[in-house]
């Protein structure tokens, strides 16, 4: 399988801020890599796939980057609705696997 | 407005069977691969199971293989995942998820539905 190395598990910044968040493959998966965002009481949300394209919908301060093995996924000018648990996950080949999550927290 | 309902979740015995729907609305079911997603307590993501539109083709992760069957009918729109042979380990929150198409991209999520193994 394989497995997906995402850091950091943990992240506190303040609206307004920019982070990235990393995820490492244990092979190749080429560009198919997407990101999702997980909030309470809410459904998954798919916010980018194909590395590096937006789902229609995700604001414009998402980003993603990468391909082959390593990718990162970037937030500028942090809001305060974008304060939740962010995953990778690899549809390069079966079985499907995600990183262990990115939880950001409120600074 | 895309909607995906699980229900059919619950507490049941080792070995016994649960059989998991997900009600699906806003979109046209029959052009949408789906997928079964779970999180165990405290636990990431999981992939458990895929169909293709048609439903003629099917995928599973090695650990449910030949205990779960992903099924559709596109009629009714609505996805299933019979699950027999149960183990603690099953127990998760299950997700419903589509894919326009027949991709690994899941676009939009079922808000889940619990499955509790336990004697």
């Amino acid at each position: 399988d394989v497995q997906m190395t995402q850091s950091p598990s943990y992240l506190a910044a303040s609206p307004g801020e920019s982070v990235s968040i990393s995820c490492k493959a244990s092979k190749s998966i080429s560009n198919n890599l997407a990101w999702y965002q997980e909030k309470p009481g809410k459904a998954n949300k798919l916010l980018i796939h194909s590395g590096s394209t937006l789902q229609s919908g995700t604001p414009s301060r998402f980003s993603g980057s990468g391909s082959g093995t390593d990718f990162t996924l970037t937030i500028r000018s942090l809001e305060f609705e974008d304060f939740a648990v962010y995953y990778c996950q690899q549809y390069n080949e079966y079985p499907y696997t995600f990183g262990a999550g990115t939880k950001l927290e409120l600074k | 407005e895309v909607q995906l309902v699980e229900s059919g979740g619950g507490l049941v015995q080792p070995g016994r069977s649960l059989k998991l729907s997900c009600a699906a609305s806003g979109f046209t079911f029959s052009n949408y691969g789906m997928h079964w997603i779970r999180q165990a307590p405290t636990k990431g993501l999981e992939w458990v199971a895929s169909i293709s539109p048609s439903g003629g083709s099917t995928y599973y992760r090695d650990s449910v293989k030949g205990r779960f069957t992903i099924s559709r009918d596109n009629a009714k729109s609505t996805l299933y995942l019979q699950m027999d042979s149960l183990r603690s380990e099953d127990t998760a929150t299950y997700y419903c998820a589509n894919t326009f198409g027949y991709s690994g991209v899941f676009d939009y999520w079922g808000q889940g539905v619990m499955v509790t193994v336990s004697s």
